[in-house]
């Protein structure tokens, strides 16, 4: 069964640091979706991405976050200037259809630790 | 935010049937009912979903009233393996909102 993968399991990064958490969604999946996780919280939406545009994004995801679908298989979260409060778990998602008419299909998540 | 409350926790026998109730009063027409769940150290896993019929799947069925403003996730025969949090969802657009959702416990 296809799956959403998720590179690199874990990361450490210093305060400060610029760090780039990258997605392989399902291959014919068109909406993809970056979400977090700080440890013991909720679930939390940051972006959604369809058609080579942001297309909903949350109050979380500020100036500091970006996306980008570099090429035809990838698609990456970057945060700039990394703070404390960014440790948390990174969950990238596909789904073929969007406004919830179908799934959205997880990964198994990037644990990022900022020092 | 929430569009749906669930129980913060529940208890279930091994092999026995689950009941996981899901309250939406507001739902709209065109909401979709989605269920999720999380094992411990792992991301969110798609269970089922639908608009206004009952649906069943390999891992479940889902049982929607009439009025929609309800659904019941049912896990046929729990497992050991079915220890998580479940998640009953309305998407907002393509945002999922994630609650606290329904902590099952399987009783060996």
């Amino acid at each position: 069964e296809p799956e959403v993968t998720q590179t690199p399991s874990h990361q450490v990064t210093q305060m400060g640091q610029e760090v780039i958490l990258r997605c392989v969604p399902i291959s014919n999946h068109l909406y993809f979706y970056w979400y977090r996780q700080i440890l013991g919280q909720k679930v939390e939406f940051l972006v959604s991405f369809y058609n080579n545009e942001i297309s909903e994004k949350s109050e979380i995801f500020d100036d500091q976050f970006s996306v980008e679908r570099p090429d035809g298989s990838n698609f990456t979260l970057k945060i700039r200037s990394t703070k404390l409060e960014d440790s948390a778990m990174y969950f990238c998602a596909s789904s073929e259809f969007g406004s919830g008419q179908g799934p959205q299909h997880f990964g198994d998540g990037t644990r990022l630790s900022i020092l | 935010d929430a569009k749906t409350t669930q129980p913060n926790s529940m208890e279930s026998n091994e092999e026995e049937p689950v009941h996981l109730p899901c309250n939406h009063s507001t739902i709209s027409g065109t909401d979709y009912i989605h269920w999720y769940r999380q094992l411990p150290s792992q991301g969110p896993e798609y269970v089922i979903h639908g608009l206004t019929s009952n649906v069943n799947n390999r891992m479940a069925s889902l049982a929607i009233a009439e009025d929609r403003k309800s659904s019941t996730l049912i896990l046929h025969r729990a497992t050991l393996r079915d220890a998580a949090v479940y998640y009953c969802i309305l998407p907002t657009g393509n945002q999922f909102y994630f609650g606290t959702g329904t902590s099952l416990t399987v009783i060996p």
